[in-house]
């Protein structure tokens, strides 16, 4: 089973402010296979990034996925107060699906 | 539209069994790839469950033996049938959809339910 770690556990960042967010698989992740999600508490996840670099429909594009084999990044270039929340990145591989532990954004 | 509602939960006793269920509108059931993923409380996501189109099931580890995936496609309607409940099933469970497009399958849940919660305790 690959497993996803995420890093930090949790950011804490200003308004205005570049966040960078990490998910380092333990074993090499196809590129197609590595997706982003933000949750909002008492909401379900909503999907940001497919394919490790592709925008959901409705994404502004102030998010960004970047990355490869076992190191991928998600950016959110300008902090708007409406990014702050819970990150998870998620992978599938033989049949199964894994997700990282997530990374909580908070306001500093 | 795409939605998808869930239903079913409550309090279990430990050892009891529950059926959750995902009714969906907007699309076929049947024609994509159909996952359960659970949430416990103030914990992250974990993957549980999916039924690809063809009719193949795969489970986490964590569920195995224990849980069943179907689904009925005269109602458009996901099913998890999970037995010999553990306290630590307890979680909001959600179901979700991969995309099956033509000649290609998505492996990202682009649409969610709103999640039912299950509570197993004595």
């Amino acid at each position: 089973e690959i497993v996803l770690t995420q890093s930090p556990g949790t950011l804490s960042l200003s308004p205005g402010e570049r966040a960078t967010l990490s998910c380092r698989a333990s074993q090499s992740v196809s590129s197609s296979y590595l997706a982003w999600y933000q949750q909002k508490p008492g909401q379900a996840p909503r999907l940001l990034i497919y394919g490790a670099s592709s925008r959901a429909t409705g994404i502004p594009d102030r998010f960004s996925g970047s990355g490869s084999g076992t190191d991928f990044t998600l950016t959110i270039s300008r902090l708007e107060p409406e990014d702050f929340a819970v990150y998870y990145c998620q992978q599938y591989g033989s049949s199964q699906y894994t997700f990282g532990q997530g990374t909580k954004l908070e306001i500093k | 539209e795409v939605q998808l509602v869930e239903s079913g939960g409550g309090l279990v006793q430990p050892g009891g069994s529950l059926r959750l269920s995902c009714a969906a509108s907007g699309f076929t059931v049947s024609s994509n790839y159909m996952s359960w993923v659970r949430q416990a409380p103030g914990k992250g996501l974990e993957w549980v469950s999916v039924i690809y189109s063809g009719g193949s099931t795969y489970y986490a580890d964590s569920v195995k033996g224990r849980f069943t995936i179907s689904r009925d496609n005269s109602k458009n309607t996901l099913y998890l049938q999970m037995n010999s409940l553990r306290a630590e099933d307890t979680a909001v469970y959600y179901c979700a959809r991969s995309e099956k497009l033509v000649g290609a399958t998505t492996y990202y849940f682009d649409y969610w339910g709103q999640g039912t919660l299950v509570t197993v305790s004595s």
